[in-house]
């Protein structure tokens, strides 16, 4: 089945300066590839996804890429802020989801 | 957007008794949803796909005797964890999505189970 990885674990910013996390996967018939946020204790909340014909997407100061011929993609957040800190999950779909392991976001004021 | 809910939010048990929640899509049908387990710190772990009207898809070393699931509609599927134990605690999540080609998922706020 397919193998997520996601990468780093943890990561610390200061406000204001940009944040990526990597994600690889190992199916090639993956075809749609969320992000999600989880705050703790709450639901997970889809903050940007992709299709595997779309190399990349952008809303506001969010943006993912997909390279499909090297299996990752990558979630970029611009100017964070402290709001932003949480637990975000990366995600691939063939006929079902399969999560990276979670990556620890904090932004520092 | 699309709204799941879950029910309860948090219960407490004793061992040895059986919990049931729920997972309702509220303003969608969902031929599919699944239900996710979650530790402390960790990621989702998939249990297992609800398929309305049919058997439910359980991964590898879940306990289909242990986690009942029952699809019986568009709008609601069961997890029932049945004589919980302490270690079955965890965080349960489960997801829905509004059809086959629209792949966006939406989860439910989860329900926090502790057994003592």
């Amino acid at each position: 089945g397919e193998n997520v990885e996601q990468h780093p674990s943890t990561l610390s910013v200061q406000e204001g300066d940009s944040a990526v996390i990597k994600c690889t996967y190992s199916d090639s018939a993956s075809n749609y590839f969320p992000w999600y946020k989880q705050e703790l204790g709450k639901r997970p909340q889809l903050i940007i996804d992709i299709r595997s014909n779309v190399g990349e997407k952008k809303d506001q100061r969010i943006a993912v890429t997909l390279n499909k011929t090297a299996k990752h993609f990558s979630l970029h957040i611009t100017e964070t802020q402290p709001e932003d800190s949480a637990v975000y999950f990366c995600a691939a779909y063939t006929n079902q989801f399969y999560f990276g392991t979670g990556t620890s976001l904090t932004v520092i004021p | 957007g699309a709204v799941v809910s879950q029910h309860p939010s948090w219960v407490i048990c004793k061992s040895g008794t059986s919990v049931k929640i729920e997972c309702r899509s509220l303003d969608f049908q969902a031929t599919t949803m699944f239900w996710y387990r979650q530790f402390p710190k960790q990621s989702l772990m998939l249990m297992a796909t609800s398929n309305e009207g049919s058997k439910a898809t359980y991964e590898q070393g879940v306990e289909k005797d242990k986690f009942l699931i029952n699809h019986a509609s568009l709008t609601l599927s069961t997890l029932t964890v049945t004589s919980a134990h302490p270690e079955d605690s965890s965080f349960y999540i489960c997801s829905a999505g509004s059809g086959v080609i629209d792949y966006t998922q939406y989860f439910g706020p989860g329900t926090r189970l502790t057994v003592l």
